[in-house]
């Protein structure tokens, strides 16, 4: 699966939107972009994931660029439940059930 | 609820003391796996499985054993537990395919001294 790139860390004002990028410059056509969250003493959770197309869901928003190198987790009103490391991966549609590969993410923090 | 269960959240064992990690998913989902968190080296799989009775080898396997007699089970089981896998294990499972997300459980940490 191809590599990712995240900032270390952002920070967010309670109640704002909250912007999560990340660079995948080398992308294949095939590469599902995959997004997952992991909260303080929890397992990893799902949030989203697409192929080529915006996603929304009820959780977030996933904006991919028009020539896929690189996305944007949107969450729209950020909460102090929002405070966690984000992870972006890549899968592609022909790794089968090859590994999730965790790289260190984005640690968002967020302030009352 | 659609979820997967691990059993014990925390255990604190002895070194060579066999034990059994237990993981159990309600989706009848195909794939399952595992998973170990430390400091410094993030999320590492262990083992994983495709179906009933089809398992294989992750990224860090040794002195882990792994079965999956029935769908929904996957339990991982130390033989023979050392300090170095005092850890944090995360079991998964997911339908397969890079089109669908997985499902994580809440952890185990588990202690070896």
């Amino acid at each position: 699966d191809a590599k990712t790139t995240q900032p270390n860390s952002m920070e967010s004002n309670e109640e704002e939107p909250v912007h999560l990028p990340c660079n995948h410059s080398t992308i294949s056509g095939t590469d599902y972009i995959h997004w997952y969250r992991q909260l303080p003493s929890q397992g990893p959770e799902y949030v989203i994931h697409g192929l080529t197309s915006n996603v929304n869901n009820r959780m977030a928003s996933l904006a991919i660029a028009e020539d896929r190198k690189s996305s944007t987790l949107i969450l729209h009103r950020a909460t102090l439940r929002d405070a966690a490391v984000y992870y972006c991966i890549l899968r592609s549609h022909y790794s089968g059930n090859t590994p999730l590969v965790f790289g260190k993410g984005t640690r968002l923090s967020v302030i009352a | 609820e659609a979820q997967v269960t691990q059993n014990p959240r925390y255990l604190i064992t002895v070194t060579g003391k066999k034990l059994t990690v237990t993981c159990s998913q309600n989706m009848n989902h195909e794939y399952m796996s595992w998973y170990r968190q430390d400091p410094g080296l993030g999320l590492r799989q262990i083992y994983y499985s495709m179906n009933v009775e089809v398992t294989d080898k992750g990224d860090v396997p040794e002195g882990y054993k792994v079965s999956r007699k029935e769908k929904r089970n996957f339990p991982l089981i130390l033989e023979s537990p050392s300090p170095n896998q005092t850890s944090l294990y995360f079991c998964a499972s997911s339908p397969g395919g890079a089109d669908y997300g997985y499902t994580f459980g809440s952890g185990t940490r588990l202690t070896v001294v």
